[in-house]
Formats: structure tokens, sequence, C-alpha cells
């Protein structure tokens, strides 16, 4: 069975100051990791893909298979980057999303 | 363009009621999700639809959940009766197809059983 974990329920960091959420997974074949995001009042979207390789809103994320990780970064926060943040795996079986239970980011001015 | 819509967006209803959420997906998109999303935790996947077909209701508590997507495009998840624990905010997506197409998020229905 798959499992996705963020093992922090909240981040809170200053403005401009790195950022890190982490994200670690079980699965035994080879998934398909997403950073999804949910503003407030806003709907659930998502962020970036690992297969995309892209830096969306300075944040990028690295899928590290040794250690099962999907952690994401941005190196200088800014207080719009408040949000709630879920990691998710795809098993390959057909868009199956499993979710981790979310960290929520607080950036302070 | 609307997004996927859903109706209602909060229901307050009392324990052994009936309820009902609709979905209308977005134009085009094939396969349709619901996902039910208790507080504090992350969505967890109740039914995949790929056009009128459900292939994948593992998760669905079939004793009282029921869905339906007649016609390939809105969606009906109902729950009879409802219980306590049922209180969650229940979110349906779409994408245009299942193979890791992005999945489109509805607003979601708050429902609180009583």
């Amino acid at each position: 069975a798959q499992r996705v974990t963020q093992p922090e329920k909240l981040l809170s960091v200053f403005k401009g100051a790195p950022v890190e959420l982490k994200c670690n997974y079980s699965y035994s074949g080879s998934p398909e990791l997403f950073w999804y995001v949910q503003y407030s009042r806003q709907r659930l979207q998502l962020l970036l893909r690992h297969i995309s390789r892209e830096s969306i809103k300075g944040f990028t994320a690295d899928l590290n298979k040794g250690e099962t990780s999907f952690h994401l970064k941005k190196p200088f926060a800014q207080e719009e980057d408040s949000a709630m943040y879920y990691c998710a795996l795809d098993n390959n079986a057909g868009n199956m999303l499993t979710f981790g239970g979310g960290t929520r980011l607080m950036v302070k001015p | 363009e609307a997004g996927v819509v859903q109706s209602p967006r909060y229901k307050i209803i009392e324990k052994k009621q009936p309820v009902a959420f609709w979905c209308n997906p977005i134009s085009g998109h094939n396969t349709l999700y619901w996902y039910r999303q208790n507080l504090g935790q992350g969505p967890e996947l109740l039914i995949r639809y790929e056009n009128e077909e459900a292939v994948d209701d593992s998760q669905l508590p079939k004793d009282r959940f029921s869905a339906e997507r007649l016609k390939g495009v809105d969606s009906t998840l109902k729950i009879q009766p409802a219980e306590l624990g049922d209180s969650a905010v229940y979110l349906c997506a779409s994408s245009r197809d299942t193979l890791r197409d992005e999945q489109y998020f509805g607003p979601g229905t708050r429902l609180t059983v009583t």
C-alpha cells in the first residue's frame, strides 16, 4: 500500500527566509509525485509535478528515490506563499492520487 | 471558464438523514473523482469515473454511500443514512483523461452531521 507522510502540520517562517516542506512516501514501484496548494478561500490546485522539473512561483521539488522523499523548497519565502500544501503520489494505476496530511505554511512579514 | 462546479457549498443535516452532493466537471473532461477530506487531513479518493463507468470505488463505503454519473457528465454522490463521522468536505475533481492528466478540483461541499 502506498502512503504519503508530511511530518509537519505547521511551518512558520519569516519573509525572505528559505522554506522546505517535507514529504516522504512509501511505494514499491515508480511513482509520480505532485505538490498541490490551497490558498485561503481558494480551490486545491496543482503546484508542480516531479516529471516536469519546473520551478513554479519559485518552488522546486526533487524526487529522491533513495530517501523516498519529494521535499518542496523555495529559497526566499513571500507572504503570498502562505497556504496549505499537500504532497500527493500517483501509483501508475490511473491517476489515483494518495495525498499526505498537508502542511500549513505561514510566512510572517 | 467556471471550472468544476459543486453544490451545495455547505450542508447541515441531522444524523440518519439522507444527503446528496452534485458535481459538474469541466467541459470535455472524461474522468471524474470524488474525494472526502476530513478535518486536518488530506483528501481521500472515494470513487473515480471514466465517462459513465465507475472504474474504482474500492474506498466507497457501499453500505451507505452511492454515486452515479449519468451520461458521463454530471455526477451525484449520496449518503443515506448519514452518520456523525461523515462530517467532512466532499471534493469533486475532473481531468481530461486518466493517464496522469492534471486533476482540477471544485470548491467542495462542507457537510456537518449533527
